[in-house]
């Protein structure tokens, strides 16, 4: 059972728009930094949003996060076949949760 | 250009202790704005932050995994390590190193490939 909580999976056709939500709690998403990652099959996880919405050097404007309370969403604009593969978001975590806590992850789906 | 590279046996038995070694290279394991961390993936499941470590020895550890959790810092040899005492099949996983750079992204930017540790006698 994650921390913050994913839709397991998403799908969508290509060029469409697709969005994957992240829903946490005060002591997470509430209160601090969202982050989101990319993992394509059998590869280690690439950042992909750091700080709410900000992208890292390299990373195409198809991707965007946003945040609002305690719920954070990574939206993917014109999407590519490449883009198939799983999405994790991640936070600070105040609590006994730990430091650092994931989603359990969502996996995309290109049609 | 910041490597990671993990090292340590792809095989453990129950009960025994999983040990791991980061070896980074293209920068310095004593930079004071970098943390150090190992972050964990089941087979076919989500990530898992197990803890991380500043080069000055501070750490910060997943309660969950906290009891049996050590990770250290070899700054002569610019390496970092993860012990996981009292191993079960449920430690079966791909155990990643990464690095977060405060100054920077603020986040895990850097991983290492990830390798495959099995639990089994």
């Amino acid at each position: 059972q994650s921390v913050l909580t994913q839709p397991p999976s998403a799908s969508g056709t290509p060029g469409q728009r697709v969005t994957i939500s992240c829903s946490g709690s005060s002591s997470n998403i509430g209160s601090n930094y969202v982050y989101w990652y990319q993992q394509l099959p059998g590869t280690a996880p690439k950042l992909l949003i750091y700080r709410n919405n900000q992208r890292p050097s390299g990373v195409p404007d198809r991707f965007s996060g946003s945040k609002s309370g305690t719920s954070a969403s990574l939206a993917i604009s014109g999407l590519r076949s490449e883009d198939e593969a799983d999405y994790y978001c991640a936070a600070w975590d105040d609590s006994l949760s730990g430091p650092w806590v994931f989603g359990g992850g969502t996996k995309l789906t290109v049609l | 250009q910041l490597q990671l590279q993990e090292s340590g046996p792809g095989l453990v038995k129950p009960s025994e202790t999983l040990s791991l070694t980061c070896t980074v290279s293209g920068g310095s394991i004593s930079s004071s704005s970098y943390y150090w961390g190992w972050i964990r993936q089941p087979p076919g499941k989500g990530l898992e932050w197990i803890g991380s470590i500043y080069y000055s020895g501070s750490t910060y550890y997943n309660p969950s995994l906290k009891s049996r959790v050590t990770i250290s810092v070899d700054t002569s040899k610019n390496q970092f390590s993860l012990k996981l005492s009292s191993v079960t099949a449920a430690d079966t996983a791909v155990y990643y190193c990464a690095s977060y750079d405060s100054s920077g992204y603020d986040a895990f930017d850097i991983w290492g490939q990830g390798t495959m540790v099995t639990v089994s006698s």
